[in-house]
């Protein structure tokens, strides 16, 4: 399965600031997604990074608030932008494998993030 | 009616125990099918996959029941190292897929 990295692990950040989160995977994948995490909450799903093109994103979020980058096939960021109290959560990022393996998804550890 | 479903528990149950969770979805059309284990300030991470004809990986049974739009997840002989939240993940379609994942059942296992 692919190796995915993300920084920062944790951050505290001031509201009205923001806060750009990498992932790296250490293969070529075709579908990245990144996530959202509430505490005692399930995965909601923010945007698909696209290679090479605007993220397509979900019900509820949108571009300004959350721009993603996809630069190539193993990198990807994600901003939290203006941040308030109520983007405080966990930021996953994610890759789909489909090699051999049906579609099965696999995450970065995650950015906790905090806004005060 | 939530795409995916799941009761969250938690699931308090002693060593040794047989525990199983049930995930209901509301997409006929949905194809593919897993479980996915996420424990504490962790990420969620594969279990296992779930097959039509049901599956089995040592402790852990997956089924399916397509007439009933629920997945099931059979863990036997509990080990308190199985203290986690269980993720029934739905997706709705073959190939390039955006999956949808439920909120989790919590199970903790204990002495």
């Amino acid at each position: 399965s692919a190796v995915i990295s993300q920084k920062p692990s944790r951050d505290i950040c001031q509201r009205g600031t923001s806060l750009t989160i990498q992932c790296q995977v250490d293969s070529q994948v075709t579908m990245m997604f990144w996530y959202r995490q509430q505490p005692g909450q399930s995965l909601t799903l923010i945007a698909t990074a696209n290679q090479g093109s605007e993220a397509t994103y979900e019900s509820g979020f949108v571009i300004d608030k959350f721009p993603i980058s996809r630069p190539n096939l193993t990198f990807s960021t994600l901003t939290v932008s203006n941040m308030s109290p109520e983007d405080s959560s966990i930021y996953l990022c994610s890759v789909e494998d489909g090699v051999g393996k049906g579609e099965t998804q696999y995450f970065g550890p995650g950015t906790r993030l905090l806004v005060l | 009616r939530k795409e995916v479903e799941q009761d969250p528990g938690p699931f308090n149950v002693p060593e040794g125990a047989t525990v199983a969770f049930n995930c209901t979805y509301s997409n006929s059309a949905s194809q593919s099918f897993f479980w996915y284990r996420q424990d504490c300030r962790k990420e969620p991470k594969l279990l296992m996959s779930v097959y039509s004809s049901g599956n089995e990986d040592g402790r852990f049974t997956a089924q399916l029941n397509r007439a009933s739009q629920y997945i099931s997840l059979l863990i036997r002989d509990s080990k308190l190292s199985d203290s986690a939240t269980y993720l029934c993940v739905v997706n709705p379609s073959g190939g390039s897929y955006i999956p949808t994942f439920g909120r989790g059942t919590s199970l903790i296992v204990h002495p």
